[in-house]
């Protein structure tokens, strides 16, 4: 079973709204939670990277919260780009400084003009 | 600025060939990983080093060989390739330790294994 689930699996908005992407995860114990963006035929870029003590980062126009009791976290895009479009791959750290990540299967976002 | 270099791009093998995929850094990072991308599936581990000398087995090792002797490459070889190889690779490398340390790719091996 995925520990780490993101929805929805695809959306297309229009440029210049704004979307959420959701992340519900199951890894225990859970020390990091990051965001990645990855462009077709690109590798992961990171977006933000929250400890379970944080509850929300910035990035620009990226926004990503947490709720560590929950085990949700969000990506919210603000006023998105054509240059938005890409896959957000949601990844959980198990342990603090383990090199062991799971990785969603992303949302792929299309923003169309 | 180059960060983390794949090598090849593409490649198609037949089942049975054996090949190398490259991957380099120039951030002296000591943590470099090679990660599988599937349809349908999250990146998965193959294997990774904590530095030169050190390897250890991910997720799915099975067909595939690493060696760390330098702190900059960490090669992938496939020893015979086989369809269920067909995958896109990605290199991915970072500062060791601490609660933060950021991960990054490559921009990816395409492999077909016919």
């Amino acid at each position: 079973k995925n520990q780490v689930e993101q929805s929805p699996q695809s959306l297309i908005i229009l440029e210049g709204k704004n979307c959420t992407l959701q992340c519900n995860y199951t890894v225990s114990p859970f020390s990091n939670l990051r965001w990645y963006k990855q462009d077709t035929g690109r590798g992961p870029v990171s977006l933000t990277i929250m400890t379970f003590s944080e509850n929300t980062k910035s990035n620009g126009r990226y926004t990503a919260t947490l709720d560590a009791d929950t085990k949700q976290s969000s990506l919210h895009i603000t006023a998105s780009q054509l240059s938005d479009s890409a896959s957000y791959i949601c990844v959980v750290s198990k342990s603090p400084g383990t090199y062991k990540y799971i990785f969603g299967t992303g949302t792929r976002l299309k923003v169309l003009a | 600025n180059a960060g983390v270099t794949q090598t090849p791009k593409f490649q198609v093998l037949k089942t049975g060939q054996s090949m190398t995929l490259q991957c380099a850094q120039d951030m002296n990072h000591e943590y470099m990983s090679w990660y599988r991308q599937d349809p349908g599936m999250g990146l998965r581990l193959i294997h990774y080093s904590v530095g030169a000398g050190i390897t250890d087995q991910g997720e799915v090792p099975n067909g595939y060989n690493v060696s760390r002797s330098t702190t900059e490459d960490f090669p992938l070889r496939l020893l015979s390739a086989a369809p269920s190889q067909t995958s896109v690779y990605f290199c991915a490398s970072s500062y060791r330790g601490g609660r933060g340390e950021k991960l990054f790719f490559g921009s990816g091996t395409q492999l077909s294994v016919l």
